[in-house]
């Protein structure tokens, strides 16, 4: 079947220190996978997006590629700010049915 | 525009009793979802909706849970005999087509059974 399994938190970084989410996949055919964000207080957004293997999303400085080789799809920014406390979810889209299937997330504090 | 929209933002009820969750997707979007979202977990799949009809309900934990969406835009999780287990975070997601789509999500209604 189809899983998600994320790196567990919670993560707690320096402001401009790098960042690295892993997360990993399981699934049948051929996935999409996401990357989703939930600031304290509001829903989920979507972070970013890969549909094919080694696509790479990006958004807000943020990147992910999707690795198949490696069933992979790790996020990553090169620096990180305050403003980018957060939870994040990795998930993924089965190539059948309609369900998306999320990791448990990881809550990330980046302190000044 | 208007993004989705959930009501109410939280529920707090008594062992046994019924309860409705409304959901109100963007505009347009042809598709809707339900997700249960448990302290510390991501969100679990309910149950999917392509237009007015259901077209994956596997997530359904038992038959005290049920949506609808008569008019294929609000719909309603219907959770009949509520039990403390149910006490969770309920999502609601609407994308322009299916599978695949981005999905965006409502606030959530945080519903508590005592």
């Amino acid at each position: 079947g189809n899983s998600v399994t994320q790196m567990e938190g919670p993560v707690t970084l320096s402001e401009e220190a790098f960042l690295t989410i892993n997360c990993t996949y399981t699934a049948t055919g051929y996935p999409s996978l996401f990357w989703y964000v939930q600031y304290p207080g509001e829903g989920l957004q979507l972070l970013l997006k890969a549909t094919k293997a080694d696509d790479k999303g990006s958004n807000k400085g943020f990147e992910a590629t999707y690795r198949k080789e490696t069933t992979s799809f790790h996020l990553e920014k090169g620096s990180v700010q305050v403003s980018d406390s957060a939870v994040y979810f990795c998930a993924l889209a089965g190539q059948t049915g309609n369900q998306f299937y999320f990791g448990t997330g990881t809550s990330l504090t980046v302190i000044p | 525009g208007a993004g989705v929209s959930q009501t109410p933002s939280n529920k707090v009820t008594e062992k046994g009793k019924y309860v409705e969750l409304r959901c109100d997707p963007i505009s347009g979007h042809t598709a809707l979802y339900w997700y249960r979202q448990s302290l510390g977990q991501g969100p679990e799949f309910l149950i999917y909706f392509q237009g007015t009809g259901a077209a994956d309900d596997s997530g359904l934990p038992n038959d005290r849970f049920f949506a609808v969406r008569p008019e294929g835009s609000v719909s309603t999780l219907k959770i009949q005999r509520t039990e403390r287990g149910d006490s969770a975070v309920y999502l609601c997601a609407s994308s322009i087509q299916g599978w695949g789509d981005t999905q965006y999500f409502g606030p959530g209604t945080r519903l508590t059974v005592l």
